[in-house]
């Protein structure tokens, strides 16, 4: 089974600051990469989502992704983060070897700071 | 694109009661659906998968006669919370698949979630 970890369960930053958020999965075998945002009592918004092909991937609202195998990592990134980017942001790692199951990250919370 | 929606959004009810929440694809068929059960400041646990026509997949530790699935549908499955007890008390997530998606793409779309509340 995957484990999907984010290193940082809390993250300050300023307002019209750069931001990465991190993201390590334990195997690179056969896997799709994900990365999701919830706002206060909503379900889960999908930002962008590595399947295949340019390891860097670009989803809405500005925020794009890097896949990186060797190092089975995620990270998520935003050059310059809004107000309204205050949220909870899941990573999530679809394993093909067990059904696609999805496993989730412990999320990370991102407060932007006016 | 694919909706996923859940209802009721929120819900009180006392100790001891049983409680139904639906999750239906709006605009897709989805053979597969999933529950997730998130508590305050914690990521998504899944708790079954459920399929449709058959029995449901419970994650362990998860009373499958607590936590009742029913995926009668290809557009609605549900989750009864029999007897439920204020540690029920959570927010519940359900997604769905969408294997017509071209590629075979293996997306879960989610629901909004529902609030669960036990007096």
């Amino acid at each position: 089974a995957q484990s999907v970890t984010q290193l940082d369960s809390q993250v300050p930053v300023f307002e019209e600051a750069p931001v990465e958020l991190r993201c390590n999965y334990s195997s690179s075998v056969s896997v799709y990469l994900f990365w999701y945002v919830q706002y206060p009592n909503q379900g889960l918004q999908l930002l962008l989502k590595y399947l295949s092909g340019s390891t860097l991937v670009k989803g809405i609202n500005g925020f794009e992704a890097e896949f990186n195998k060797s190092q089975t990592s995620f990270h998520l990134r935003k050059p310059s983060v809004h107000i309204s980017d205050t949220a909870e942001y899941f990573c999530a790692v679809s394993d093909r070897d067990t059904g696609n199951q999805f496993y989730f990250g412990t999320g990370t919370s991102l407060t932007v700071i006016p | 694109g694919a909706v996923v929606s859940q209802h009721p959004s929120w819900v009180i009810c006392k100790s001891g009661t049983s409680v139904k929440i639906e999750c239906r694809s709006l605009d897709f068929q989805a053979t597969t659906m999933f529950w997730y059960r998130q508590f305050p400041k914690q990521s998504l646990m899944l708790m079954a998968t459920s399929n449709e026509g058959s029995k449901a997949t419970y994650e362990q530790g998860v009373e499958k006669d607590k936590f009742l699935i029913n995926h009668a549908s290809l557009t609605l499955s549900t989750l009864t919370v029999t007897s439920a007890h204020p540690e029920d008390s959570s927010f519940y997530i359900c997604s769905a698949r969408d294997f017509s998606l071209a590629g075979g793409l293996d997306e879960q779309f989610f629901g909004p979630g529902t609030r669960l509340t036990v007096l």
